[in-house]
């Protein structure tokens, strides 16, 4: 079952901050939000994560609200090589099952 | 450092012939995953090692499916009796620890089943 909702594509022009937001308002304490990223043929690869706290990397920028229901992830100057598609997905250290789900299709337009 | 390595990359077999698909982790991580991803679809979960042992094995599709792990490092996935809607990408994933640590894949071995 779907824990995420994403929308399925956006565009954004090179340059600008791309806002990519993502709705789990059945999340459970325990779990972590992780965004990660897939270019066309490539596999998935890791771009930030958090539990609570806003959070800043070399790549990104993670906000999640204080309910912790909703997330974006802010790619600050999008470039024509962030254009892949993007999964939110949740995390919890107790077993469960990974669901990826299909993501948003970013398009940075030059 | 060496990242995670799948092999073959690409594999093409007849509908009803078993398949293995190798994965090598990268060294010292314990966790590791299977995921298979169809056209233009999203990452499916299949099974997620914690050393040799498969703790979630809950995603596999069918009972065509298995998957081990030995020494704690490479995994295979077998696939018997290989149908059409198998064809797919394969990707492995590991983890340096728990399930919460970052997931780093492999490139994905593509599976055509004709």
């Amino acid at each position: 079952d779907a824990k995420t909702t994403q929308p399925p594509s956006m565009d954004c022009a090179e340059g600008r901050a791309a806002n990519l937001p993502c709705n789990h308002s059945t999340i459970s304490g325990n779990e972590y939000v992780y965004w990660y990223r897939q270019i066309h043929s490539q596999g998935p690869q890791y771009i930030i994560h958090g539990l609570k706290n806003n959070e800043t990397n070399e790549m990104a920028s993670l906000i999640i609200t204080e309910d912790r229901k909703s997330s974006t992830l802010i790619l600050p100057h999008a470039t024509l090589r962030d254009t892949a598609v993007y999964y939110c997905i949740l995390l919890a250290n107790t077993g469960n099952q990974f669901y990826f789900g299909t993501g948003t299709s970013l398009t940075v337009i030059p | 450092g060496a990242g995670v390595s799948q092999s073959p990359s690409n594999k093409v077999t007849e509908k009803g012939k078993d398949v293995e698909l190798r994965c090598d982790p990268i060294s010292g991580h314990t966790a590791l995953y299977w995921y298979r991803q169809s056209l233009g679809q999203g990452l499916e979960f299949l099974i997620y090692f914690q050393g040799n042992s498969a703790p979630d094995k809950s995603g596999l599709p069918s009972d065509r499916f298995s998957a081990e792990r030995t020494g704690g490092s490479v995994s295979t996935l077998t696939i018997q009796r290989t149908q059409q809607e198998d064809s797919a990408v394969y990707l492995c994933a590991s983890s340096l620890a728990r399930q919460t640590d970052t997931q780093y894949f492999g490139p994905g071995t593509r599976l055509t089943v004709l």
